[in-house]
């Protein structure tokens, strides 16, 4: 079954510290990968993503990824951490090839990081 | 920037009670969705929406549920008869033809009493 997790459902790092989310995948093939971010009172909103190429990509407020195939994971890094990234993270991913549906991208979500920053 | 919007923030209703959630996607976007987060629980999909009809819809999305795009601005999730179960936040995307990622609004956090 296709499936997406995340261990560490809340992490607490000190204002200015590294920091690493994971995500774990379970599918068929190589799907679409993403992070997610949800603000308090705020909407989901894309950090990065992942396609295919280089398998380290930048998004955005200075978070990267990588992918790894070997170990399916998609894991978030960060390597100074704001007080203003305090928020909720999720991982999901969206099937490689369209559906019937003509390019309809369904996405399946982890259960999310709660990450706070002590200042 | 374009931005996917969604109201009400908050509803509360009563159950047995019909709900409309309201979303305006983005304008040049043609594929719509909602997904629903229970509290403590993933982020689900519900429903996709293309060239006027439902495209894909999951187990949770039953004869309760309905969506329309009234206008050709607005997307609409209809929920007739609410239960407990449906307190959730609701959350609406879009995304245009040519992108794999969809865009999210805010969502609008469903509380039935």
């Amino acid at each position: 079954a296709q499936s997406v997790t995340q261990p560490d459902i809340h992490i607490t790092v000190s204002e200015g510290a590294s920091l690493e989310l994971r995500c774990n995948y379970s599918y068929g093939a190589t799907p679409y990968l993403f992070w997610y971010v949800q603000s308090p009172g705020q909407g989901l909103q894309l950090l990065l993503k992942y396609f295919s190429g280089d398998t380290l990509v930048q998004g955005i407020k200075g978070f990267e990824a990588e992918f790894k195939r070997s170990q399916s994971s998609f894991n978030l890094r960060k390597p100074s951490v704001h007080w203003s990234d305090a928020a909720e993270y999720f991982c999901a991913v969206a099937p490689p090839v369209v559906s019937d549906a003509g390019n309809n991208r369904k996405l399946i979500w982890g259960l999310g990081t709660s990450l706070a920053v002590n200042p | 920037e374009p931005e996917v919007t969604q109201t009400p923030s908050h509803q509360v209703t009563q159950m047995g009670q019909e709900v409309i959630l309201r979303c305006v996607p983005i304008s040049n976007h043609l594929y719509f969705y909602w997904y629903r987060q229970i509290l403590g629980q993933k982020v689900e999909f519900l429903v996709s929406f293309y060239n006027n009809e439902i495209s894909e819809k999951s187990e949770i999305f039953d004869d309760q549920f309905s969506v329309e795009r009234p206008d050709g601005s607005n997307f609409t999730l209809k929920i007739r008869s609410t239960k407990l179960e449906d307190s959730a936040m609701y959350f609406c995307a879009s995304k245009s033809a040519g992108q794999i990622e969809a865009f999210f609004g805010q969502g609008t956090r469903l509380t039935v009493v």
